[in-house]
């Protein structure tokens, strides 16, 4: 079954921290992966997407994520979190195209002064 | 990059009637468009699968009458929750993909459906 995990329902930084989102799946096939960042009332906006090659990709915003298929994770980083990183954070994988992504139940990160 | 929009926004409804949201690509042709549900403080969750010019497919859970979805166009679906209920309120979300390889999907900003 295709499942997404994000261990972290909440995370609290200061900001001008390092920031590390949890993230494995379970996927059948080749899994294509993807963080999205959603500001309340707001839609969706891609951070960053894996498909295949160099397994440390490069986001928007300083983001960046590693996949590591041993371990089944795509987690995502910051170097040092501004204050308006504050946002839930949604993983999400998916298979080729024409497929509906399946998402993980978000991560709600806090960035405190 | 691709945008899609979606109308209304946000709309509040007596209960008994029925909405109809709109999702449409501006700026490329969706071939693939997908509809989700967002309860608050919750995840996404896929309600249909929609292709232009066919029926679209549902979740397991998903009344397929409740929830009418037409794709007319390469450029739009629509999504007619008929009947209206208090327990349909929530943040509906749709996405639209261009049939690349990549699958990427593009996300509209959502519209808040509140049924009184």
């Amino acid at each position: 079954a295709q499942s997404v995990t994000q261990p972290d329902i909440h995370i609290t930084v200061s900001e001008g921290a390092s920031l590390e989102l949890r993230c494995n799946y379970s996927y059948g096939a080749t899994p294509y992966l993807f963080w999205y960042v959603q500001s309340p009332g707001q839609g969706l906006q891609l951070l960053l997407k894996y498909f295949s090659g160099d397994t440390l990709v490069q986001g928007i915003k300083g983001f960046e994520a590693e996949f590591k298929r041993s371990q089944s994770s795509f987690n995502l980083r910051k170097p040092s979190v501004h204050w308006s990183d504050a946002a839930e954070y949604f993983c999400a994988v998916g298979g080729s195209g024409n497929t509906p992504l399946v998402f993980g139940k978000g991560t709600r990160l806090s960035v405190i002064a | 990059g691709a945008v899609v929009s979606q109308h209304p926004s946000w709309v509040i409804c007596k209960s008994g009637t029925s909405v109809k949201i709109e999702c449409r690509s501006l700026d490329f042709q969706a071939t693939t468009m997908f509809w989700y549900r967002q309860f608050p403080k919750q995840s996404l969750m896929l309600m249909a699968t929609s292709n232009e010019g066919s029926k679209a497919t549902y979740e397991q859970g998903v009344e397929k009458d409740k929830f009418l979805i037409n794709h007319a166009s390469l450029t739009l679906s629509t999504l007619t929750v008929t009947s209206a209920h208090p327990e349909d309120s929530s943040f509906y979300i749709c996405s639209a993909e261009a049939g690349g390889w990549d699958n990427e999907q593009f996300f509209g900003p959502g519209t808040r459906l509140t049924v009184l």
